[in-house]
């Protein structure tokens, strides 16, 4: 069974730095893209950037380039999401997702950051 | 960075058909898919490619295309199906995705 499960989630304060991860199960993860996606209070649903855990390869969105940095480690079948330091509109949550092809097939449960002072 | 646009919002009668669409000019090179969102959940895909559905999302979800619009229609509305729904696709650079504004469905 594919599975993609979340780190839990995170309160910081603004300027502090955070990496949330997804590891992935039940299917080769250094095959598949993976795929992070923003969801801003009652807002909809934002593509920030995509991994290719396989070379680590990575892609972003201009909304997000230079805001945020993909990684992953193959070793442990995991990829994460980072910041430098936050902002109080980082304030979101926050999905992974596995790429098959060009549909979002597996979704992780989400991360829930919270950025207040 | 491309944009593809939906309705904010349809409502349908229980039992009865409904069409959301989804328009963008990445839509005339690349598929979309379509994802639906239940109030606390992670979004599930409901279509992708030219009109396939994953195992276990039931047969009144289907999925069209044409020019720089895409579809998703469901036919014969449940109760369950009142939810948050997105479409999905590359974006015109091919690089990248980018998901629509999303389009509340309210089943009366």
């Amino acid at each position: 069974e594919v599975q993609l499960v979340q780190s839990g989630a995170e309160v910081k304060k603004p300027g502090e730095s955070l990496k949330i991860s997804c590891k992935g199960s039940g299917y080769t993860f250094t095959s598949y893209w993976i795929a992070w996606v923003r969801q801003m209070p009652g807002k909809g649903l934002e593509w920030m950037g995509i991994i290719y855990p396989g070379d680590s390869e990575a892609r972003y969105s201009p909304s997000f380039l230079g805001q945020v940095s993909i990684s992953a480690d193959k070793s442990i079948s995991t990829a994460y999401l980072q910041w430098s330091s936050l902002k109080a509109s980082d304030t979101a949550m926050y999905y992974c997702a596995r790429l098959e092809d060009t549909e979002h097939d597996y979704w992780g449960q989400g991360t829930l950051v919270t950025v207040s002072s | 960075s491309s944009e593809l646009t939906q309705d904010p919002a349809v409502s349908v009668a229980l039992g009865q058909t409904v069409r959301i669409t989804c328009q963008g000019d990445s839509l005339r090179s690349y598929y979309a898919s379509w994802y639906q969102q239940k109030p606390g959940q992670a979004p599930v895909l409901v279509i992708y490619g030219k009109n396939n559905r994953p195992s276990g999302i039931p047969d009144r979800f289907s999925g069209s295309g044409s020019g720089n619009t895409a579809s998703l229609t469901i036919t014969g509305a449940q109760a369950e199906d009142e939810a948050d729904y997105y479409c999905n696709s590359r974006d015109s650079s091919g690089g990248g995705y980018v998901f629509g504004t999303g389009t509340e469905v309210t089943v009366l």
